[in-house]
């Protein structure tokens, strides 16, 4: 697509529901990022794909969260067991390589994000 | 983790005016962006800077990436009300793949 679509935007749920979130990135872009913002803070790394596999998960804070990329494209991250402190918008970014260096191939775009209460 | 340093938190201008925001790290960055954030939207790149030292235009927004490598700021000349959001800073450490270090974030207020 044109852009980095995030579903749902908004998400409610109880404490101790499982929650997933969709990212479809842009086409082509074979890197994929994960990161969290909570209230009144800058985004934090969470997770990033090369292609199918994650390359750097050590963002992730805790078992509880997972993310897979099964066809190199639409990632899902996964909550199990939502914690009120999970509340925060999740956003999604995508660029078109995933390697460190100079240029627009590494730039990345963010989606809009999903917000998450966890009531 | 690493941190980044924003400042200042919040600004709360005329328009017309000239802005100054800038950030700083204990550690070195190879690369420092600067990217701007909406209400319910996600962050959109403004500036990327790629070598120490390099000085950046687009449009209104300059912004500099510091010698030493620890350190970069954004300037806005002549504000308008639509400049109004959140900056943020972002680095990027050396063989750390795409990953990218923000700063908690300039909220920037522009009075008409």
């Amino acid at each position: 697509g044109a852009g980095v679509s995030q579903t749902p935007s908004n998400k409610v749920t109880e404490k101790g529901k499982y929650v997933e979130l969709r990212c479809d990135p842009i086409s082509g872009h074979t890197a994929l990022y994960w990161y969290r913002q909570s209230l009144g803070q800058g985004p934090e790394f969470l997770i990033y794909f090369q292609g199918t596999g994650a390359a750097d998960d050590s963002g992730l804070p805790n078992d509880r969260f997972f993310a897979v990329r099964p066809e190199g494209s639409v990632s899902t991250l996964k909550i199990q067991r939502t914690e009120r402190g999970d509340s925060a918008v999740y956003l999604c970014a995508s660029s078109l390589r995933g390697l460190a260096g100079v240029g627009g191939a590494n730039v990345l775009t963010f989606g809009a994000g999903s917000r998450l209460t966890v009531l | 983790g690493q941190q980044l340093n924003q400042s200042p938190q919040s600004m709360f201008i005329q328009e017309g005016e000239d802005v100054s925001m800038n950030c700083t790290s204990s550690s070195i960055f190879n690369t420092w962006l600067w990217y701007k954030q909406e209400p319910g939207e996600g962050p959109v790149l403004l500036i990327a800077l790629y070598k120490a030292g390099e000085l950046t235009s687009n449009g209104r927004l300059t912004a500099q990436f510091g010698i030493t490598r620890k350190d970069s700021f954004l300037n806005i000349s002549a504000s308008i009300p639509s400049d109004v959001g959140i900056y943020f800073c972002a680095g990027q450490l050396r063989n750390a793949g795409n990953m990218l270090t923000f700063g908690g974030g300039t909220r920037l207020m522009v009075k008409p």
